[in-house]
C-alpha cells in the first residue's frame, strides 16, 4: 500500500499570501495518478488537481499542482479568503485509492 | 451536470449491517465511468472505500474488503453499499462519488451513518 504524508498539518498564512502544500508518497506515483482535493466544513470534497498538474473544470488559475515520483506540490500563488479549508492528495495504484491525511490552510 | 445523492438510515446499531443507496441524475451511471464510495468519521480524514463499473466490475479498499459489497442497479440510475458487522469505528459521513480519470470528479452532499445502540 501506497501511504501519502502531507505537510505541513496546519498552515497560518494571511490573504493575500502564497501557500506551499507539501504530499510525499512512499513508494513512486505515476503523476497521472495523483490529485488534489479541497474540502471546507460540513461541505464534500471538491476536486483541484487531477494528474499532478491538470486544473480541474472551473478551478481558479490560482491553484497549480507539480511533482513526480514521491514528491508533489499543490500552490496557491494568492490565497483568497475562499480558500482556507482542508486539503487532502490522493493516489490511485493497484485497483485502489488512498488519501493524505490533510492539510489545514487557516487564516493567520 | 450530473448530481448524486445519498439516502438511507442514519443510526445503524453495532454488529449490525449498513446500507445506503447513492441516486445519479443528470447522467447515466451506464457511462464508462467508475463510481465510488468514500467515507470521513468525524473530524478525521477521507477514506476510499469501493468502485463499481455499470457492467459490474468492482473494486474494494483491503481493509474493508470481507465487510464490504458495492453493487448497481442501472434500470434506477444507482448504486449501493453494505456494510457488515459495524463497530463505532465505522461511525461517519458516508459520500458517494462519480469517478473521473484517476480521481472522483463529482460527489454527493454526504450522510452521517452513527453506529450506536
Amino acid at each position: 500500500e501506497i501511504v501519502l504524508t502531507q505537510s505541513p498539518g496546519t498552515l497560518s498564512l494571511s490573504p493575500g499570501e502564497r501557500a506551499t502544500l507539501s504530499c510525499r508518497a512512499s513508494q513512486s506515483v505515476s503523476s497521472t495518478y495523483l490529485a488534489w482535493y479541497q474540502q471546507k466544513p460540513g461541505q464534500a470534497p471538491r476536486l483541484l488537481i487531477y494528474g499532478a498538474s491538470i486544473r480541474a473544470t472551473g478551478i481558479p488559475d490560482r491553484f497549480s499542482g507539480s511533482g513526480s515520483g514521491t514528491d508533489f506540490t499543490l500552490t496557491i500563488s494568492r490565497l483568497e479568503p475562499e480558500d482556507f479549508a482542508v486539503y487532502y492528495c490522493q493516489q490511485y495504484d493497484s485497483f485502489r485509492y488512498t488519501f493524505g491525511q490533510g492539510t489545514k490552510v487557516e487564516i493567520k | 451536470q450530473v448530481q448524486l445523492q445519498e439516502s438511507g438510515p442514519g443510526l445503524v446499531k453495532p454488529s449490525g449491517t449498513l446500507s445506503l443507496t447513492c441516486a445519479v441524475s443528470g447522467g447515466s451511471v451506464s457511462t464508462n465511468n467508475w463510481w465510488s464510495w468514500v467515507r470521513q468519521p468525524p473530524g478525521k480524514g477521507l477514506e476510499w472505500i469501493a468502485e463499481i463499473h455499470h457492467t459490474g466490475v468492482t473494486n474494494y479498499n483491503p481493509s474493508l474488503k470481507s465487510r464490504v459489497t458495492i453493487s448497481i442497479d442501472t434500470s434506477k440510475s444507482q448504486f449501493s453499499l453494505i456494510l457488515n458487522s459495524v463497530t463505532a469505528a465505522d461511525t461517519a459521513v458516508y459520500y458517494c462519488a462519480r469517478n473521473g480519470d484517476y480521481d472522483q470528479d463529482h460527489w454527493g452532499q454526504g450522510t452521517l451513518v452513527t453506529v450506536s445502540s
